[in-house]
Protein backbone atom coordinates (compact mmCIF):
# COMPACT_ATOMS: atom_id res chain seq x y z
CA UNK A 1 0.00 0.00 0.00
CA UNK A 2 1.29 3.31 -0.97
CA UNK A 3 2.18 5.68 2.18
CA UNK A 4 1.03 9.65 2.73
CA UNK A 5 2.48 11.25 -0.34
CA UNK A 6 2.62 14.95 -0.83
CA UNK A 7 3.93 17.06 -3.79
CA UNK A 8 5.75 19.35 -4.30
CA UNK A 9 8.78 17.51 -2.60
CA UNK A 10 10.66 20.82 -3.22
CA UNK A 11 9.56 24.18 -4.31
CA UNK A 12 11.44 27.74 -4.46
CA UNK A 13 9.00 30.86 -4.03
CA UNK A 14 9.64 34.65 -3.21
CA UNK A 15 8.43 36.42 -0.35
CA UNK A 16 4.44 37.48 -1.22
CA UNK A 17 3.43 34.76 -3.43
CA UNK A 18 1.44 32.02 -2.05
CA UNK A 19 1.62 28.48 -2.44
CA UNK A 20 -0.28 25.39 -2.45
CA UNK A 21 1.08 21.94 -0.81
CA UNK A 22 -1.09 18.90 -1.62
CA UNK A 23 -1.24 15.33 0.59
CA UNK A 24 -2.67 12.38 -0.21
CA UNK A 25 -3.27 10.27 2.87
CA UNK A 26 -3.31 6.19 3.37
CA UNK A 27 -6.16 4.68 1.64
CA UNK A 28 -8.81 4.39 4.37
CA UNK A 29 -7.66 6.99 6.66
CA UNK A 30 -9.94 9.67 7.08
CA UNK A 31 -7.70 12.49 9.16
CA UNK A 32 -5.14 14.78 7.87
CA UNK A 33 -3.21 16.87 10.03
CA UNK A 34 -0.39 19.57 8.72
CA UNK A 35 2.75 20.34 10.58
CA UNK A 36 5.18 22.63 10.20
CA UNK A 37 9.33 21.70 10.76
CA UNK A 38 12.28 24.66 10.97
CA UNK A 39 15.28 23.47 10.46
CA UNK A 40 16.85 22.13 14.06
CA UNK A 41 13.11 22.24 15.34
CA UNK A 42 10.92 19.53 16.05
CA UNK A 43 7.50 20.12 13.72
CA UNK A 44 4.85 22.52 15.10
CA UNK A 45 1.31 21.67 14.72
CA UNK A 46 -0.93 23.85 11.93
CA UNK A 47 -4.25 21.75 11.32
CA UNK A 48 -6.05 19.06 11.35
CA UNK A 49 -9.12 18.00 9.34
CA UNK A 50 -11.36 15.01 9.93
CA UNK A 51 -14.40 14.29 7.16
CA UNK A 52 -13.80 17.62 6.23
CA UNK A 53 -14.09 19.71 9.07
CA UNK A 54 -11.19 21.18 10.61
CA UNK A 55 -11.19 19.88 13.95
CA UNK A 56 -8.21 21.07 14.91
CA UNK A 57 -5.48 24.37 14.67
CA UNK A 58 -2.48 26.03 15.80
CA UNK A 59 -0.97 28.59 16.34
CA UNK A 60 -0.45 30.17 13.03
CA UNK A 61 -1.48 33.22 11.21
CA UNK A 62 -4.87 33.49 8.73
CA UNK A 63 -1.84 33.61 5.79
CA UNK A 64 -2.21 29.63 6.59
CA UNK A 65 -5.21 27.92 5.13
CA UNK A 66 -6.23 24.41 4.35
CA UNK A 67 -8.93 21.94 2.97
CA UNK A 68 -10.05 18.19 2.77
CA UNK A 69 -11.43 17.00 0.17
CA UNK A 70 -14.46 14.29 -0.65
CA UNK A 71 -11.88 11.72 -1.35
CA UNK A 72 -9.88 13.07 2.12
CA UNK A 73 -6.43 14.61 0.30
CA UNK A 74 -5.76 17.83 1.47
CA UNK A 75 -4.40 21.04 0.71
CA UNK A 76 -2.34 23.79 2.44
CA UNK A 77 -2.44 27.09 1.13
CA UNK A 78 0.26 29.80 2.81
CA UNK A 79 -0.22 33.79 1.24
CA UNK A 80 2.25 36.49 1.54
CA UNK A 81 4.94 34.25 2.02
CA UNK A 82 7.60 35.47 4.27
CA UNK A 83 11.17 34.71 4.96
CA UNK A 84 10.12 32.90 8.45
CA UNK A 85 7.91 30.22 6.39
CA UNK A 86 10.58 28.07 4.80
CA UNK A 87 10.82 25.22 6.19
CA UNK A 88 9.90 21.25 6.07
CA UNK A 89 5.74 21.04 5.96
CA UNK A 90 4.69 17.72 6.82
CA UNK A 91 1.04 15.72 6.44
CA UNK A 92 0.15 13.05 8.34
CA UNK A 93 -2.53 10.83 7.85
CA UNK A 94 -4.61 8.46 10.80
CA UNK A 95 -7.48 6.24 11.20
CA UNK A 96 -10.06 9.26 12.47
CA UNK A 97 -9.83 12.20 14.51
CA UNK A 98 -7.36 10.64 17.25
CA UNK A 99 -8.13 10.05 20.77
CA UNK A 100 -4.83 9.25 22.97
CA UNK A 101 -3.82 5.95 21.55
CA UNK A 102 -3.93 6.82 17.66
CA UNK A 103 -0.77 6.70 15.57
CA UNK A 104 -0.37 8.92 12.90
CA UNK A 105 1.85 8.19 9.49
CA UNK A 106 3.91 11.04 8.18
CA UNK A 107 4.83 11.87 4.23
CA UNK A 108 8.34 12.59 3.17
CA UNK A 109 7.20 16.55 3.16
CA UNK A 110 7.18 19.47 1.14
CA UNK A 111 10.02 21.47 1.62
CA UNK A 112 9.43 25.20 0.77
CA UNK A 113 12.14 27.94 0.34
CA UNK A 114 11.11 31.52 0.42
CA UNK A 115 13.52 33.79 -0.71
CA UNK B 1 0.26 20.81 26.97
CA UNK B 2 2.03 18.37 28.53
CA UNK B 3 5.71 18.59 28.63
CA UNK B 4 8.51 15.61 28.23
CA UNK B 5 12.05 16.55 29.28
CA UNK B 6 14.86 14.14 26.94
CA UNK B 7 18.39 14.62 26.76
CA UNK B 8 20.03 16.15 23.81
CA UNK B 9 22.03 13.34 22.77
CA UNK B 10 23.19 10.03 22.60
CA UNK B 11 25.54 8.08 21.31
CA UNK B 12 25.31 4.07 21.12
CA UNK B 13 27.59 1.56 19.55
CA UNK B 14 26.26 -0.75 17.16
CA UNK B 15 24.35 -3.87 17.74
CA UNK B 16 24.39 -2.71 21.30
CA UNK B 17 21.04 -2.09 23.28
CA UNK B 18 20.25 1.64 23.61
CA UNK B 19 18.03 3.11 26.47
CA UNK B 20 16.65 6.38 25.58
CA UNK B 21 14.75 8.18 28.92
CA UNK B 22 12.00 10.44 28.90
CA UNK B 23 10.51 12.70 32.06
CA UNK B 24 6.93 13.47 32.00
CA UNK B 25 6.21 14.42 35.95
CA UNK B 26 3.00 16.76 34.65
CA UNK B 27 1.36 13.59 33.53
CA UNK B 28 -2.09 12.86 34.09
CA UNK B 29 -3.77 9.61 34.21
CA UNK B 30 -5.44 9.96 30.14
CA UNK B 31 -1.89 10.70 28.67
CA UNK B 32 -0.82 7.98 26.42
CA UNK B 33 2.96 8.10 26.15
CA UNK B 34 4.19 7.95 22.41
CA UNK B 35 7.17 7.67 20.80
CA UNK B 36 8.22 9.06 17.16
CA UNK B 37 11.43 9.22 15.35
CA UNK B 38 12.66 11.11 12.38
CA UNK B 39 15.00 9.70 10.08
CA UNK B 40 17.54 12.04 8.08
CA UNK B 41 15.45 14.03 5.22
CA UNK B 42 12.28 11.84 6.44
CA UNK B 43 9.17 12.49 7.92
CA UNK B 44 8.26 11.44 11.38
CA UNK B 45 7.95 7.51 12.02
CA UNK B 46 5.37 5.97 14.84
CA UNK B 47 7.66 4.10 16.79
CA UNK B 48 5.93 2.71 19.64
CA UNK B 49 3.22 3.89 22.49
CA UNK B 50 1.05 2.77 26.01
CA UNK B 51 -0.29 3.98 28.85
CA UNK B 52 0.23 2.82 31.65
CA UNK B 53 2.14 -1.43 31.42
CA UNK B 54 4.75 -1.89 29.29
CA UNK B 55 4.66 -2.51 25.42
CA UNK B 56 6.97 -4.22 23.40
CA UNK B 57 6.63 -4.10 19.28
CA UNK B 58 9.35 -5.62 16.31
CA UNK B 59 10.89 -1.93 16.58
CA UNK B 60 11.55 -1.09 20.62
CA UNK B 61 10.23 -1.85 23.58
CA UNK B 62 8.77 1.65 25.97
CA UNK B 63 9.38 0.90 29.84
CA UNK B 64 6.29 3.04 31.67
CA UNK B 65 7.60 3.80 35.57
CA UNK B 66 5.22 2.47 38.21
CA UNK B 67 4.18 6.25 39.02
CA UNK B 68 4.32 7.06 34.97
CA UNK B 69 6.14 9.95 35.80
CA UNK B 70 9.00 9.14 33.30
CA UNK B 71 9.36 6.28 30.45
CA UNK B 72 12.41 4.36 28.46
CA UNK B 73 12.63 3.58 25.23
CA UNK B 74 14.99 0.30 24.69
CA UNK B 75 16.54 -0.32 21.13
CA UNK B 76 17.57 -4.34 21.66
CA UNK B 77 20.22 -4.18 18.86
CA UNK B 78 20.81 -0.62 17.55
CA UNK B 79 21.66 -0.61 13.94
CA UNK B 80 23.20 2.12 11.89
CA UNK B 81 19.62 2.47 10.45
CA UNK B 82 18.67 3.71 14.24
CA UNK B 83 20.45 6.61 13.97
CA UNK B 84 17.54 9.55 14.18
CA UNK B 85 16.32 11.96 16.22
CA UNK B 86 13.45 10.06 18.74
CA UNK B 87 10.71 12.46 20.26
CA UNK B 88 8.94 11.64 23.23
CA UNK B 89 5.18 12.41 23.50
CA UNK B 90 2.20 13.67 25.50
CA UNK B 91 -1.19 12.69 23.89
CA UNK B 92 -3.70 14.16 26.24
CA UNK B 93 -7.29 12.80 24.56
CA UNK B 94 -7.85 14.51 21.49
CA UNK B 95 -5.17 16.59 20.76
CA UNK B 96 -2.72 17.09 18.15
CA UNK B 97 0.89 15.59 18.97
CA UNK B 98 3.03 17.88 20.16
CA UNK B 99 6.73 17.66 18.95
CA UNK B 100 9.87 18.89 21.43
CA UNK B 101 13.20 18.84 19.78
CA UNK B 102 14.03 15.49 20.61
CA UNK B 103 17.04 13.15 21.55
CA UNK B 104 19.49 12.71 18.80
CA UNK B 105 20.94 9.10 19.00
CA UNK B 106 24.18 8.60 17.18
CA UNK B 107 25.44 4.85 16.59
CA UNK B 108 28.79 4.04 16.12
CA UNK B 109 29.82 1.38 14.05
Amino acid sequence: DAGVTQSPTHLIKTRGQQVTLRCSPISGHKSVSWYQQVLGQGPQFIFQYYEKEERGRGNFPDRFSARQFPNYSSELNVNALLLGDSALYLCASSLSSPPGANVLTFGAGSRLTVL
Amino acid sequence: DAKTTQPNSMESNEEEPVHLPCNHSTISGTDYIHWYRQLPSQGPEYVIHGLTSNVNNRMASLAIAEDRKSSTLILHRATLRDAAVYYCILRPGNTPLVFGKGTRLSVIA
